[in-house]
């Protein structure tokens, strides 16, 4: 199988606080993750990509100073939300792909996490 | 970049009835055309995915239409279930790349 873990599956924290939060793939080692977050009763939207031992690619919009990624290695990246403000409670959810013989490396799924601020 | 757009927001539907979700895209480059469900607080589940070679997917009660030329694909539930209730989210990419969402279909089964 392809499983993606991440941890916490929720936190709660205090305004102005940091919360870390790590995407793993257990059984596979993923050439990229990427990062997602979901409002309620909204899409996902693609915060970062990130591949091992590079800098994460942010999509327009998105703070890298606040959302701070590392890839570290080929089997974890962590989303570091900083001074975290109520605006930010959301579900954030990851992804990551393997190489595959075919074209298109197929997203594999965290279970979400979900962040409420206070 | 990339834009999808899917209707309808919402779907409500008997029991046994077919249920059909369509989304269009922008970029003629997309050639990977996945469809996902989603349970409340749960994560995505792929449930079908049409790649732009093929026209038409189908397994058991899920198929998927793909229509290059107009660039729009659906998705075709049949003989609808309760659990089939939850969001519905297709979405496009460019072999390998970001994928880019549709804004969701929340379908409704009602028994």
């Amino acid at each position: 199988g392809a499983v993606v873990s991440q941890h916490p599956s929720w936190v709660i924290c205090k305004s102005g606080t940091s919360v870390k939060i790590e995407c793993r793939s257990l059984d596979f080692q993923a050439t990229t993750m990427f990062w997602y977050r979901q409002f309620p009763k909204q899409s996902l939207m693609l915060m970062a990509t990130s591949n091992e031992g590079s800098k994460a690619t942010y999509e327009q919009g998105v703070e890298k100073d606040k959302f701070l990624i590392n890839h570290a290695s080929l089997t974890l990246s962590t989303l570091t939300v900083t001074s975290a403000h109520p605006e930010d409670s959301s579900f954030y959810i990851c992804s990551a792909t393997r190489p595959a013989s075919g074209v298109y490396n197929e997203q594999f799924f965290g279970p979400g996490t979900r962040l409420t601020v206070l | 970049g990339e834009n999808v757009e899917q209707h309808p927001s919402t779907l409500s539907v008997q029991e046994g009835d077919s249920a059909v979700i369509k989304c269009t895209y922008s970029d003629s480059a997309s050639n990977y055309f996945p469809w996902y469900k989603q349970e409340l607080g749960k994560r995505p589940q792929l449930i079908i995915d049409i790649r732009s070679n093929v026209g038409e997917k189908k397994d058991q009660r899920i198929a998927v239409t793909l229509n290059k030329t107009a660039k729009h694909f659906s998705l075709h539930i049949t003989e609808t279930q309760p659990e089939d209730s939850a969001v519905y989210f297709c979405a496009a990419t460019t072999s390998g790349s970001r994928l880019t969402f549709g804004e969701g279909t929340q379908l409704t089964v009602n028994p």
